[in-house]
């Protein structure tokens, strides 16, 4: 299956700072997908990153405050902007696997912990 | 550190005994499902997927059934043991028979707690 290394894996930021994560997968993907994991809940997507196009964002998430980047098949990155402290949250990109056999599965990357103080 | 699943349902299970997680879905075109298992610190873990066109599919240890007419999709381990204690997340997706990756839907979670 496809390997998604995603940096940082944890930080602690201060509020009105900025962040941004970065995804890296091993093999070409057309689709990659950023979710939002509060604490103790379940995953939300942010939005959905095309190469080559502007990222499609879901209700309630816009591109201010979380711009995101696909330069390439193979990378991508979300910027979480001007955060504070209710924007801590674990943070996973995900992408389509074709290797799976009968299906995607949508691997993901180890998720990035963020803490605004 | 955060740990995933603090206020989410909690299932306890001894060693050895099966498990079995329910997971509610309310889009009745969702036509592909997956079952996810996160660890605390990890990022969820594909365990089985199963097709809308299907209604049982097996793995190693696990199996999911799909109930389409009540839209119902549970995941069933047999022989649990101390390393599937974690937090097991079912997803959905509509947009699976068009044959391009589509967003995931998530249940709310599960978390399995394995007793010795």
């Amino acid at each position: 299956s496809a390997v998604i290394s995603q940096k940082p894996s944890r930080d602690i930021c201060q509020r009105g700072t900025s962040l941004t994560i970065q995804c890296q997968v091993d093999s070409q993907v057309t689709m990659m997908f950023w979710y939002r994991q509060q604490p103790g809940q379940s995953l939300t997507l942010i939005a959905t990153a095309n190469q080559g196009s502007e990222a499609t964002y879901e209700s309630g998430f816009v591109i201010d405050k979380f711009p995101i980047s696909r330069p390439n098949l193979t990378f991508s990155t979300l910027t979480v902007s001007n955060m504070s402290p209710e924007d801590s949250s674990i943070y996973l990109c995900s992408v389509e696997d074709l290797s799976r056999e009968g299906g995607y599965g949508y691997t993901f990357g180890s998720g990035t912990r963020l803490t605004v103080v | 550190g955060e740990s995933v699943g603090l206020h989410l349902p909690t299932l306890s299970v001894q060693e050895g005994d099966n498990s079995i997680i329910n997971c509610a879905y309310s889009n009745s075109a969702s036509d592909y499902f997956i079952w996810y298992k996160q660890e605390s610190g990890k990022g969820p873990q594909f365990i089985i997927d199963i097709r809308s066109n299907m209604d049982k599919r097996q793995g190693q240890r696990v199996t999911v059934l799909l109930n389409k007419t009540v839209k119902h999709l549970s995941l069933q381990i047999a022989a649990t043991q101390p390393g599937d204690s974690a937090v097991y997340f079912c997803a959905e997706t509509s947009d699976h028979h068009t044959g391009t990756a589509s967003k995931l839907t998530f249940g709310t979670g599960t978390r399995l707690q394995v007793t010795l």
